[in-house]
């Protein structure tokens, strides 16, 4: 089953650091771009940031220079390592398979969440 | 950065009804524009890639359309599995896609 299963989310407070993981199963993971992208509580979704196969590596302005996001294509792992993070880094991260079939994000995780707060 | 605006924000329908969701792109995203459907709890669902062309699995009740500007998701007769949010996206600039503010279609 083609799957991705995120973990490593918790409640952190602002200035500090949490890293995600997602790990994909049934595709060739080293293939595909992949991406992370947020939902903060009811609200809607919002791009954080995509690495594509070649490991370049793309970022919105709101987390550059704060959030690495990288792979281990040896393990089917994505990572998002998120430093310095606010309040307003509050959300389900989720990631997501960019399709080569299907032009769009069409396989994702079940999300986990990130809670900042003092 | 191209923002994207959906209409109408809510929409009251019935089972058997046909839904129609629109999506507006600041400036011109070419056919690079997908639909995708959210559920509470769960994660999106992509529905539609490329303005008019169905995902793998997708019922045939779902369909879309629009170039440039101008999109529009049809839903030609609403089950009720289809009540939820539904999000559009632009892939113009990938990727640096953004998403539309989402329609929540409601009984």
């Amino acid at each position: 089953e083609v799957q991705l299963l995120e973990s490593g989310g918790g409640f952190v407070q602002p200035g500090g650091s949490l890293r995600l993981s997602c790990v994909a199963s049934g595709f060739p993971f080293q293939n595909y771009a992949v991406n992370w992208v947020r939902q903060a509580p009811g609200k809607g979704l919002d791009w954080v940031s995509t690495i594509n196969a070649a490991d370049t590596s793309y970022y919105a302005d709101s987390v550059k220079g704060r959030f690495t996001i990288s792979r281990d294509n040896s393990k089917n792992t994505l990572y998002l390592q998120m430093n310095s993070l606010r309040a307003e880094d509050t959300a389900m991260y989720f990631c997501a398979r960019d399709g080569i079939v299907d032009d769009g994000c069409d396989i994702w995780g079940q999300g986990t969440m990130v809670t900042v707060s003092s | 950065e191209i923002v994207l605006t959906q209409s109408p924000a809510t929409l009251s329908l019935s089972p058997g009804d046909r839904a129609t969701l629109s999506c507006r792109a600041s400036q011109s995203v070419s056919s690079y524009l997908a639909w995708y459907q959210q559920k509470p709890g769960q994660a999106p669902r992509l529905l539609i890639h490329e303005a008019y062309k169905r995902a793998t699995g997708i019922p045939a009740r779902f369909s879309g359309s629009g170039s440039g500007t101008d999109f529009t998701l049809t839903i030609s007769s609403l089950e009720p599995e289809d009540f939820a949010i539904y999000y559009c996206q632009q892939r113009s600039n990938w990727p640096r896609f953004t998403f539309g503010p989402g329609t929540k279609v409601d009984v």
